[in-house]
């Protein structure tokens, strides 16, 4: 399977400040997704991050809020901006590999003050 | 849109024993459906899927069935050890877009 780090792997934010996640994988890959894990809860599609065009956002996610970048099939960044209490959770991205098969990054765990 | 409902929501056994784990589904046109093992602070791991052409399928001491006219899939763990302890979660997407819908999770202690 492909080797996916994240950066950072933790950190503690200010609220109204804006944090960005890199997500990278040592093999290109057609699909990449962005994943909210809220403490204790499931985990729930943000986006598809499309290379070479805008990311599709799921209901509840909105572009001003986690603008998210695809430059090339190696990489992608998520933006959390404006930062509030409630943004505190885990960020995973996940690529998918051979077939339908999705594998996930160790994840960002985001703490907001 | 899709809507993953997964049961129960922790399931406590004894080491050895058995342990199942059923999740519904509501989009008739998915067609991959993975679970996941998470441990406490660690990303989702992807231990075993099925594909909507198949009605069961085996791995070692997991197994997975999926009842599509039902739309309802499970997880079976036997003889289960301390290790399995963990969080597990079932998803389902359909091939063309690869979203992934996750259930609640459901919380699995293993009793030495």
């Amino acid at each position: 399977s492909a080797v996916i780090s994240q950066k950072p792997s933790r950190d503690i934010c200010q609220r109204g400040t804006s944090l960005t996640i890199q997500c990278q994988v040592d093999s290109q890959v057609t699909m990449m997704f962005w994943y909210r894990q809220q403490p204790g809860q499931s985990l729930t599609l943000i986006a598809t991050a499309n290379q070479g065009s805008e990311a599709t956002y799921e209901s509840g996610f909105v572009i001003d809020k986690f603008p998210i970048s695809r430059p090339n099939l190696t990489f992608s960044t998520l933006t959390v901006s404006n930062m509030s209490p409630e943004d505190s959770s885990i960020y995973l991205c996940s690529v998918e590999a051979s077939g339908d098969e999705q594998f996930f990054g160790p994840g960002t765990r985001l703490t907001v003050l | 849109g899709e809507n993953v409902e997964q049961h129960p929501s922790t399931l406590s056994v004894q080491e050895g024993d058995s342990a199942v784990i059923k999740c519904t589904y509501s989009d008739s046109a998915s067609n991959y459906f993975p679970w996941y093992k998470q441990e406490l602070g660690k990303r989702p791991q992807l231990i075993i899927d099925i594909r909507s052409n198949v009605g069961e399928k085996k791995d070692q001491r997991i197994a997975v069935t999926l009842n599509k006219t039902a739309k309802h899939f499970s997880l079976h763990i036997t003889e289960t050890q301390p290790e399995d302890s963990a969080v597990y979660f079932c998803a389902a997407s359909t091939s063309n877009t690869g979203k992934l819908i996750f259930g609640q999770g459901t919380t699995l202690q293993v009793k030495p």
